[in-house]
C-alpha cells in the first residue's frame, strides 16, 4: 500500500519570503512518480510540479523547486519570492505503475502582504 | 481552466432528492475520474473509466451512479444521500489509464454538495 503525508496542516509566509512544504511517504514499487498539487479557493486543482524516481535531478517551475530524497522518501516543496497568488492548498501526491494517485491530507499556504 | 470542465458548481439537495453532477473534457483524453474531497482527509478516487468503460469502482455506495457515454462526458447520479455525503465533488481526466509516465491527471473545479 502507498501512503502520503502531510505533517503540516497550516503554513503561513511573508510575501516575497521562501517557503517549504513537507512531504513524506511509502511505497514499494521502484519506479514511482511524485506530484504536488495546488488548489486556490474556490478554484481548481492545478499540477505545479513532477518528480520521476528514477531521477537524481530535482524538479524546478520557475520558482517552485522540489527536494527530493529517494532514500529518505521524502519531497518537500520550495516556493520562492512567495506572491500573494500562491495561497492556496498544497498536496502532495503519490503514482505507481498504474494511473492511481495517493494523496496527502494536503497544507493551507497562507502567503500575508 | 477550460481543459476539466464541471456543473454545477455549489447544488444543495435534500437526502430524498436525485441530481446529477455534469463534468466535460476538452483535452482529448480517453480516461476520466470521480473523486471525493472531504475536509481535512485525502482525496478519495471514486470511479474511473477509460475509453467509456469503468474500470474501477471503489467501494462506493451504491447510491452514487456513474455514467460515462462518450470519452468526453461523465456524469454522477446521486440519490437518496446522506449529509456525511456532504464534500467537494472532483473530476479529473488523463491521456488514458496505462500508467503515469503517459501524463498526469487534470481536475476540474468541483462541485460543492451539501445534503441536507
Amino acid at each position: 500500500a502507498q501512503t502520503v503525508t502531510q505533517s503540516q496542516p497550516e503554513m503561513s509566509v511573508q510575501e516575497a519570503e521562501t517557503v517549504t512544504l513537507s512531504c513524506t511517504y511509502d511505497t514499494s514499487e521502484n519506479n514511482y512518480y511524485l506530484f504536488w498539487y495546488k488548489q486556490p479557493p474556490s478554484r481548481q486543482m492545478i499540477l505545479v510540479i513532477r518528480q520521476e524516481a528514477y531521477k537524481q535531478q530535482n524538479a524546478t517551475e520557475n520558482r517552485f523547486s522540489v527536494n527530493f530524497q529517494k532514500a529518505a522518501k521524502s519531497f518537500s516543496l520550495k516556493i520562492s519570492d512567495s506572491q500573494l497568488g500562491d495561497t492556496a492548498m498544497y498536496f502532495c501526491a503519490l503514482g505507481g505503475s498504474n494511473y492511481k494517485l495517493t494523496f496527502g491530507k494536503g497544507t493551507l499556504l497562507t502567503v500575508n502582504p | 481552466e477550460t481543459g476539466v470542465t464541471q456543473t454545477p458548481r455549489h447544488l444543495v439537495m435534500g437526502m430524498t432528492n436525485k441530481k446529477s453532477l455534469k463534468c466535460e473534457q476538452h483535452l482529448g483524453h480517453n480516461a476520466m475520474y470521480w473523486y471525493k474531497q472531504s475536509a481535512k482527509k485525502p482525496l478519495e478516487l471514486m470511479f474511473v473509466y477509460n475509453f467509456k468503460e469503468q474500470t474501477e469502482n471503489n467501494s462506493v455506495p451504491s447510491r452514487f451512479s456513474p455514467e460515462c457515454p462518450n470519452s468526453s462526458h461523465l456524469f454522477l447520479h446521486l440519490h437518496t444521500l446522506q449529509p456525511e455525503d456532504s464534500a467537494l465533488y472532483l473530476c479529473a481526466s488523463s491521456q488514458d489509464i496505462r500508467g503515469l509516465e503517459f501524463g498526469e491527471q487534470y481536475f476540474g473545479p468541483g462541485t460543492r454538495l451539501t445534503v441536507t
